[in-house]
Parts: structure tokens; C-alpha cells; sequence
């Protein structure tokens, strides 16, 4: 089976570091992707891992381990408009679709 | 580039009424998902084509529901005789599959409300 785990919801202020973690369980991988979602709007593309270490790209960074069934996505300089829901998806194996965690909302601060 | 388009943006129905949505991906993408999303859940899978053939369909997927992508550039997904649960955003992505992992891209959704 499939499952994949993220904190509901996170808080943090503008200025800051946050960092949302996602484990997974699948039968089967093909690389983990973050997407944000602002509310209302459809899914974007933030970052692509399938192999094991850190990719970086600008504000920010995916993190992955394979062994572990785990990622985090590492957000840095935080501003108001990084308020968003922020979405973890395992790619399968087989058929190529999207298994997506019930996302994380973020709220950042002034 | 004009990106993943889908429409009507938002469709208010009564139950037991028929309803046809239509996705018209990023033009060289042989790849199309349909996701079907609610409010604080994430997206999940119904089906996806590679060009017109449709490869695969999730169980949440029920006879009610149907897909088509007759000439491998746009799509339409039908729900008949719809029920309350059907109200969701349905989503519909994009990809140009090659070897190795593709990156999808997300159209603006429908959002359905049946009454």
C-alpha cells in the first residue's frame, strides 16, 4: 500500500527558516516531489528528488533519504506570500502517477 | 506557452445531473492526469493518458465517472447522474514522459458543487 505522512499545519515568521517533513511508505519509487498550493489555486512544482542528498533551488531546498522513507523541504528567508499549503508526492514505480500526503499548511507571520 | 487550461473554472449542478469537464494540456505533452482534490486533502489520483490510450484508472474512479482523450491533445472527464460526494476540485496535469521521472504541471482546476 501506499501512505504518506505530513504535519497538518505549521506556523512560522517572516524572516525565518521552516522545514516540513514528509514520510512515505510505498510499494514501489520513482522520485518525490513538493508542490505549493495557495488556497483556491492549483498545485506548482517546487522541487524533484530521486536520488538520496539535498537539491537546492534559490529560497529552497528538498531534502530526501531513501532508506529512511523520508523527505523535508526547507524553506529559508521566509515571506509573507510563502503562506501556502505544501504538498509531498511519491511518484510510483509502475505507472508513473502521483500519490500526494494531505499537505501541510503553512501561515507565516509578520 | 500557455500552460494547462481547463474548463469551466467552476460548475454548480443538481444531483442526478450530467457533467463534462474539459483539459486541454501544454501542447507537446503526451502525458494527462485527472485528480480529483478536497478541501484539505491533496490531491488524488482517477486516471491519466499517454496520448489517447488511457493507461490506467484508481478505483475511486466508478462507472459513473469516464475519460477521454479521443486524438491525444485534449481531454474531458463525464460524471453522470452526480451525487453530493462528487463535489470536489478536479485537477488536471500535464508531462512529457521520456525516460525517466517527468514533472507535471497543474491546470487551475474545476471546482464542482453539486446541490
Amino acid at each position: 500500500g501506499q501512505n504518506i505522512d505530513q504535519p497538518t499545519e505549521m506556523t512560522a515568521t517572516e524572516g525565518a527558516i521552516v522545514q516540513i517533513n514528509c514520510t512515505y511508505q510505498t510499494s514501489g519509487f520513482n522520485g518525490l516531489f513538493w508542490y505549493q498550493q495557495h488556497a483556491g489555486e492549483a498545485p506548482t512544482f517546487l522541487s524533484y528528488n530521486v536520488l538520496d542528498g539535498l537539491e537546492e533551488k534559490g529560497r529552497f531546498s528538498s531534502f530526501l533519504s531513501r532508506s529512511k522513507g523520508y523527505s523535508y523541504l526547507l524553506l529559508k528567508e521566509l515571506q509573507m506570500k510563502d503562506s501556502a499549503s505544501y504538498l509531498c508526492a511519491v511518484r510510483d514505480v509502475n505507472t508513473d502517477k502521483l500519490i500526494f500526503g494531505t499537505g501541510t499548511r503553512l501561515q507565516v507571520f509578520p | 506557452d500557455t500552460g494547462v487550461s481547463q474548463d469551466p473554472r467552476h460548475k454548480i449542478t443538481k444531483r442526478g445531473q450530467n457533467v463534462t469537464f474539459r483539459c486541454d494540456p501544454i501542447s507537446e505533452h503526451n502525458r494527462l492526469y485527472w485528480y480529483r482534490q478536497t478541501l484539505g486533502q491533496g490531491p488524488e489520483f482517477l486516471t491519466y493518458f499517454q496520448n489517447e490510450a488511457q493507461l490506467e484508472k484508481s478505483r475511486l474512479l466508478s462507472d459513473r465517472f469516464s475519460a477521454e482523450r479521443p486524438k491525444g491533445s485534449f481531454s474531458t472527464l463525464e460524471i453522470q447522474r452526480t451525487e453530493q460526494g462528487d463535489s470536489a476540485m478536479y485537477l488536471c496535469a500535464s508531462s512529457f514522459f521520456r525516460t525517466g521521472p517527468d514533472e507535471q504541471y497543474f491546470g487551475p482546476g474545476t471546482r464542482l458543487t453539486v446541490t
